[in-house]
């Protein structure tokens, strides 16, 4: 059973810029049948695709977000990234890897990291 | 953006009643070249992450109880829950992969009466 876990530092300060790791155990991230995903949820608000990469280094961001948005994959450490630079208060979240399976369509969520909340303050 | 519109916003049913959820999407959700609809149903629990029950709209993840169904196509989808149990307290959202962005519901909070 493959297993997501979410790291990187709670505070980050205004302007700055949020980076968040996403380690993946008991399966490989190099399989071209799964695609690698961040997603937010904002306090008391729903949520919100920040975007994927493909084990082939392919990305797709949300529109809204793709001025600011990186999304990167280290396969020898089997993990992927996002970075999200000039963050405001407003991208106070908590912050989801996830993993989307083709065989259930890509775009469907089979397995999510328990999820870490980034604060965004002075 | 495909906009997902969810009603209601909040539910309360007796324990082994009947749930549902429906759900709306701006546009068709249905891909004419497999006939899919590109739809998923998520429950989430409070302090946890989201939990996929059911994509293709209609087809149950593995092992999620077959209380849970999903119905519909192009743009209007219901989610059922035949008969409450006490675990089945969450949130619930519907979401799309039809295109990107992906997008969500603004959820519906399942209670018990």
């Amino acid at each position: 059973q493959v297993h997501l876990q979410e790291s990187g530092p709670g505070l980050v300060k205004p302007s700055q810029t949020l980076s968040l790791t996403c380690t993946v155990s008991s399966g490989s991230i190099d399989n071209s049948n799964y695609y690698w995903n961040w997603i937010r949820q904002r306090p008391g608000k729903g949520l919100e695709w920040i975007g994927f990469i493909e084990s082939s280094g392919n990305t797709n961001y949300n529109t809204s977000l793709m001025s600011r948005v990186t999304i990167s994959v280290e396969k020898s450490e089997n993990q992927f990234s996002l970075k999200l630079t000039s963050v405001t208060v407003a991208d106070t979240a908590v912050y989801y890897c996830a993993r989307d399976t083709i065989a259930s369509g890509v775009g469907s969520f089979d397995c999510w990291g328990q999820g870490t909340l980034v604060t965004v303050s002075s | 953006d495909i906009v997902m519109t969810q009603s209601p916003d909040s539910l309360a049913v007796s324990l082994g009643e009947r749930a549902t959820i429906n759900c709306k999407s701006s546009q068709s959700v249905l891909y004419s070249s497999n006939k899919k609809n590109y739809l998923t149903w998520y429950q989430q629990k409070p302090g946890q992450p989201p939990k996929l029950l059911i994509y293709w709209a209609s087809t149950r993840e593995s092992g999620v109880p077959d209380r849970f169904s999903g119905s519909g196509s192009g743009t209007d989808f219901t989610l059922t829950i035949s008969s409450l149990q006490a675990e089945d307290v969450a949130v619930y959202y519907c979401q799309q992969y039809y295109d990107t962005p992906y997008t969500f519901g603004q959820g519906t909070k399942l209670e018990i009466k």
